[in-house]
């Protein structure tokens, strides 16, 4: 099957600094690749959706400066959190797609950001 | 737009009785469809997807699905449910694509001995 890897699995990072989280899909090239966000105890929220080579494209409420996307190649997707403040602590899923229409997607293991 | 129902927050059952778990969307058309599980702190694992076909589903550990259009549900079975499947169940929905989607709010099933 598919295989979506997701790096680091946790980071601790101090309030004011930047993280960076990756996604990479191993064995196919993932054309279109989603950001998900999720709160403890609460369900995953879609932040965005990067098409390689292009400009990722944010659902209302997300801060695209805040969250910054890049899909340079088609095998890797990164997420960086900018100035990551305490309240950007959660739960962040990738997932990736051939992008084919009936095509589903496959879900990294996620990314515990906490900020301190 | 489009949007998932999963009316059951918390579901607890004991090991050995059947489960269901509720999932209603809303959309004009026949969506795709998955369940999804996740354990404490962990990612998510695909249980079942619908795209077509035959509406009874069957996925991995034992459970099945049907897609009832004319109720627009999706609801998750299992007929005998172990320990380990005490977990936190997703329902999503996908239109036009089935990459992109949009979740329940989960249930969150405890099995006891």
């Amino acid at each position: 099957g598919a295989v979506v890897s997701q790096h680091p699995s946790w980071v601790i990072c101090k309030s004011g600094t930047s993280v960076k989280i990756e996604c990479r899909s191993l064995d196919f090239q993932a054309t279109t690749m989603f950001w998900y966000r999720q709160f403890p105890k609460q369900s995953l929220m879609l932040m965005a959706t990067s098409n390689e080579g292009s400009k990722a494209t944010y659902e209302q409420g997300v801060e695209k400066d805040k969250f910054l996307i890049n899909h340079a190649s088609l095998t890797l997707s990164t997420l960086t959190v900018t100035s990551a403040h305490p309240e950007d602590s959660s739960f962040y899923i990738c997932s990736a797609s051939q992008g084919d229409a009936g095509t589903e997607a496959f879900f990294g293991q996620g990314t515990r950001l906490t900020v301190v | 737009a489009q949007s998932v129902t999963q009316p059951d927050i918390h579901i607890t059952v004991s090991e050995g009785a059947s489960l269901e778990l509720r999932c209603n969307y809303s959309y004009g058309a026949t969506p795709y469809l998955f369940w999804y599980v996740q354990s404490p702190g962990q990612g998510l694992q695909l249980l079942l997807k619908y795209f077509s076909g035959d509406t009874l589903v069957q996925g991995i550990k034992g459970f099945e699905a049907e897609f009832k259009r004319s109720q627009s549900s999706f609801n998750l079975r299992k007929p005998s449910v172990h320990w380990s499947d005490a977990a936190e169940y997703f329902c999503a929905v996908s239109t036009g694509t089935a990459s992109k989607l949009t979740f329940g709010t989960g249930t969150r099933l405890q099995v006891t001995l």
